[in-house]
């Protein structure tokens, strides 16, 4: 057990619906990021919150993505109108202050599926 | 441009083996590094990390790992690799006091008993 928790594990929908992750981070780690995993490759970088700031959106990311993260603990992920080229694996990972010299926590993902 | 990039897309092995895995980063200035390890069906969970200090860094498991700056490079090792050890690897880098973490694209180690 991680500690990072994400939910659903899995997601099977159909191409045009919006589908919304949840992600519950450590408690006391004000940083959070979301990163995207599609086999064969390493995480890719899609967003990262300090507290309940979104201080950087990666601009592979398109405009049907977005993230909250209202006050500064949960996160949620929502991707409308869902496209094949979104499955993939969706990563969330949390981390203490900076002042500490602390890794990325992860959790277990969100498998989508988009059929 | 790739920030971090890893050498072996995917490595075989027997049991008892040493094992290398290379790492490249392209960031200028200080950095922090870190090695990641994925076993089947599992999370990604920390091997080691490298903020500053001495360059050999050891971490979970037996596996080390080296910063040499002149080289951009934070290779991974195992002296002796078990069965247990067969995972992904995934490589780390970010500048100090930066908060965007980019990965490699990773190694898969097969460990033949």
């Amino acid at each position: 057990d991680t500690g990072v928790s994400q939910d659903p594990r899995h997601k099977i929908t159909k191409r045009g619906q919006n589908v919304t992750f949840r992600c519950d981070p450590i408690s006391e780690h004000n940083r959070l990021y979301w990163y995207r995993q599609t086999l064969g490759q390493g995480p890719e970088f899609l967003t990262y919150f300090q507290n309940e700031a979104q201080l950087e959106k990666s601009r592979l990311l398109s405009d049907r993505f977005s993230a909250e993260r209202p006050k500064g603990s949960f996160s949620t992920l929502e991707i409308q109108r869902t496209e094949q080229g979104d499955s993939a694996m969706y990563l969330c990972a949390s981390r203490p202050p900076s002042r500490r010299s602390a890794e990325a926590f992860f959790g277990q993902g969100t498998r989508l599926t988009v059929v | 441009a790739q920030s971090v990039s890893q050498h072996n897309h995917h490595v075989i092995l027997s049991e008892a083996a040493s094992l290398e895995l290379g790492c490249n980063y392209s960031y200028g200035g200080t950095v922090n590094l870190f090695w990641y390890v994925q076993y089947p069906g599992q999370h990604l969970q920390l091997l080691l990390k490298y903020f500053s200090g001495d360059p050999l860094v050891k971490g979970i498991k037996g596996f080390e790992a080296e910063f040499i700056k002149s080289k951009f490079s934070f290779n991974l090792r195992k002296p002796s690799v078990q069965w247990s050890d067969t995972a992904e690897y995934f490589c780390a880098a970010e500048r100090s006091n930066d908060y965007k973490l980019s990965f490699g694209a990773g190694t898969t180690v097969t460990v033949r008993a």
